[in-house]
């Protein structure tokens, strides 16, 4: 497995403004991902971070909203950026291991925007 | 309709019994199938994951993977409380970059 820890864990904040997440690993991994887990809903991937590239957004999501860095195998972190009311929902941290390239999450972190 | 489809529940059951929950999905180039289970607050766990079709078990839980039905299963011996929690299956195929397809989740909610 993995030891994932997220920074904040929860933060409220006003619309218009943006927050950074971090998103620290206890070994180092090739494959980051970022989810995205709205109230009483599954987890959606925003994008995958991999070290030394650009990150790959999924449909729906780009860039500029959630921009994403991935300096070294250890660590990431994703901004959520011009923040709306819409955007309130945990976001989620994972990486990629094993043979199955199972997956193992962080705590999340818990957005509000007012 | 959805790739992956998890009846939401609630799923409630008394202490003791089994507990069954399954997943439906649509995508036949799945290959790797996981359940988690999500503590309200927590992120999700990893609780078994199988490979192709057929059964796993580990100690309470048993995984079960019908790839020519596009069914999934996880069963939960003797029950308990701390199991009460919501449980999420996904998938995913390693030509698309081993990325995770979830299902909704089942929220089960055993009674002592």
């Amino acid at each position: 497995s993995a030891v994932i820890s997220q920074k904040p864990s929860r933060d409220i904040c006003q619309r218009g403004t943006s927050l950074t997440i971090q998103c620290q690993v206890d070994s180092q991994v090739t494959m980051m991902f970022w989810y995205r887990q709205q109230p009483g809903q599954s987890l959606t991937l925003i994008a995958t971070a991999n070290q030394g590239s650009e990150a790959t957004y999924e449909s729906g999501f780009v860039i500029d909203k959630f921009p994403i860095s991935r300096p070294n195998l250890t660590f990431s972190t994703l901004t959520v950026s011009n923040m709306s009311p819409e955007d309130s929902s945990i976001y989620l941290c994972s990486v990629g291991r094993g043979q199955y390239n199972e997956q193992f999450f962080g705590p999340g972190t818990r957005l509000t925007v007012l | 309709q959805k790739e992956v489809e998890q009846d939401p529940g609630p799923l409630s059951v008394p202490e003791g019994a089994i507990v069954s929950l399954n997943c439906t999905y649509s995508n036949s180039a799945f290959q790797y199938f996981m359940w988690y289970r999500q503590y309200s607050r927590k992120g999700p766990e990893l609780l078994m994951y199988t490979y192709s079709s057929g059964n796993k078990e580990d100690g309470r839980f048993t995984a079960q993977v019908d790839k020519s039905s596009k069914y999934i299963s996880l069963f939960i011996r003797d029950s308990q409380p701390s199991d009460s929690a919501t449980y999420l299956c996904a998938m995913s195929d390693r030509a698309a970059g081993n990325k995770l397809t979830f299902g909704g989740g089942t929220r089960v909610l055993v009674k002592p």
